[in-house]
């Protein structure tokens, strides 16, 4: 099965930096990577996802890059804001079955200081 | 658009009480659904998932279960709890079938189970 392995475990950066959080996979045929951020309480939300067919996407001051030579990919936040504080979760899928089930990784929690 | 919703928000149980989570889904049919336990301070445990009305994969023995008694209803269940049980419950779904590989998991906003 798929393994994810994600670090750093806990990131504390001052507003305004960047705040790059990485992870690795294990199976070569993994081609679907989702990043999700969980504000206390609350369930975790989608807010990037790339497909192997591309190595980098970008949505405003986030950013998902992919290789899959070295099967990982990271999640970069450009302008870090207070808001921005929260738990990242990466996720890969487990190879096709009957579910569409997602391994996570450990989880990173960023601290941005105003 | 699509929403899913779960209740209760928090719960505190006791030791050896039932436990009923429920979970529905709106805007959506037959979409895959899961359940998910998260401990304080760690990741994701995927707990179960199901296909369709009826059909229940466990991912790992416990003392839980789970039901589908309708296309977007999903209930997480127990007879007795146990201290272990406590964490954050989260369901989940996705689009059906052989579309669902390579899409997104949408997560509800979860229940808080204390056990005591």
């Amino acid at each position: 099965g798929e393994n994810v392995e994600q670090h750093p475990s806990t990131l504390s950066v001052q507003e305004g930096d960047s705040a790059v959080i990485k992870c690795t996979y294990s199976d070569s045929a993994s081609n679907y990577f989702p990043w999700y951020k969980q504000e206390l309480g609350k369930g975790p939300q989608l807010i990037i996802d790339i497909r192997s067919n591309v190595g980098e996407k970008k949505d405003q001051r986030i950013a998902v890059t992919l290789n899959k030579t070295a099967k990982h990919f990271s999640l970069h936040i450009t302008e870090t804001q207070p808001e921005d504080s929260a738990v990242y979760f990466c996720a890969a899928p487990v190879p096709p079955n009957a579910g569409n089930m997602l391994t996570f990784g450990g989880g990173t929690r960023l601290m941005v200081k105003p | 658009s699509q929403t899913i919703h779960q209740w209760p928000a928090t719960l505190v149980q006791p030791v050896g009480s039932p436990l009923s989570l429920e979970c529905t889904v709106e805007g959506t049919s037959n979409p895959n659904l899961y359940w998910y336990r998260q401990a304080a301070g760690r990741g994701l445990q995927l707990l179960f998932y199901s296909v369709g009305i009826g059909q229940i994969s466990s991912e790992v023995p416990q003392n839980l279960s789970a039901s589908r008694p309708q296309d977007r209803q999903f209930i997480l269940s127990s007879k007795k709890l146990l201290l272990s049980d406590s964490g954050f419950y989260l369901c989940a779904w996705s689009v059906e079938g052989v579309r669902s590989y390579n899409s997104p998991l949408h997560f509800g906003n979860g229940t808080r189970l204390t056990v005591t």
